[in-house]
């Protein structure tokens, strides 16, 4: 078990550019999520996946952002076209397929987002 | 949709004191409860969690937690601070029949006196 990992794990860059980050989660977990936190808060849900399937995206933050998971493994965040307000650092994690009560997520270390 | 509130943004204590961080949470189903730590420039750390069963959780690093449903409370707490227990804690629910839709609270910063 390597954990989820996130790359990179710093981003700095200018208004007004794209910009990607990649998560790997735990390789037998079906189950990715992406989290946005601002400092002082807790996680806020952008997306979910059960492997390739995305199963909740209403609640991406604008349609600047989008997420891909290809393959069922690895996925991307791409956000568009930068703004000062998306400075954060963003969370991946990973779950377990396995039924039943409440899985946990495994949270990787996070990409620190800041925009100049 | 549920959630949770955590009470104190900023808990001190001192070494080998009591630690209790409160959290209060709202679901109209019975909730999963779970409590995450995380330190500085890192990602979330399971501590503990509870979904049925036993009220009364215990965690890694001497932690627990008891699920009282009348007071729809989970609150966190540890005998004896140690200081490599200051981080951030938060709360977060989710609900069987919603288990992806994970809430979390907006955390409470623990520091430990020497």
């Amino acid at each position: 078990d390597t954990g989820v990992s996130q790359d990179p794990r710093h981003k700095i860059t200018k208004r007004g550019q794209n910009v990607t980050f990649r998560c790997d989660p735990i390789s037998e977990h079906n189950r990715l999520y992406w989290y946005r936190q601002t400092l002082g808060q807790g996680p806020e849900f952008l997306t979910y996946f059960q492997n390739e399937a995305q199963l909740e995206k209403s609640r991406l933050l604008s349609d600047r952002f989008s997420a891909e998971r290809p393959k069922g493994s690895f996925s991307t965040l791409e956000i568009q076209r930068t703004e000062q307000g998306d400075s954060a650092m963003y969370l991946c994690a990973s779950s377990s397929p396995l039924q039943g009560a409440g899985q946990p997520q495994h949270f990787g270390d996070g990409t620190r987002l800041s925009i100049l | 949709a549920q959630s949770v509130t955590q009470l104190g943004s900023h808990v001190s204590v001192s070494e080998g004191a009591l630690v209790l961080l409160r959290c209060n949470y709202s679901s109209s189903v019975p909730p999963y409860l779970f409590w995450y730590v995380q330190y500085p420039n890192q990602g979330l750390q399971l501590l503990l969690k509870y979904t049925t069963g036993a009220t009364l959780v215990k965690g890694i690093n001497g932690f627990e937690a008891e699920f009282k449903k009348s007071e729809t409370s989970f609150h966190l707490t540890k005998p004896s601070a140690h200081m490599s227990d200051a981080a951030e804690y938060f709360c977060a629910v989710t609900t069987r029949g919603n288990n992806n839709d994970m809430r979390f609270g907006a955390g409470t910063r623990l520091t430990v006196k020497p």
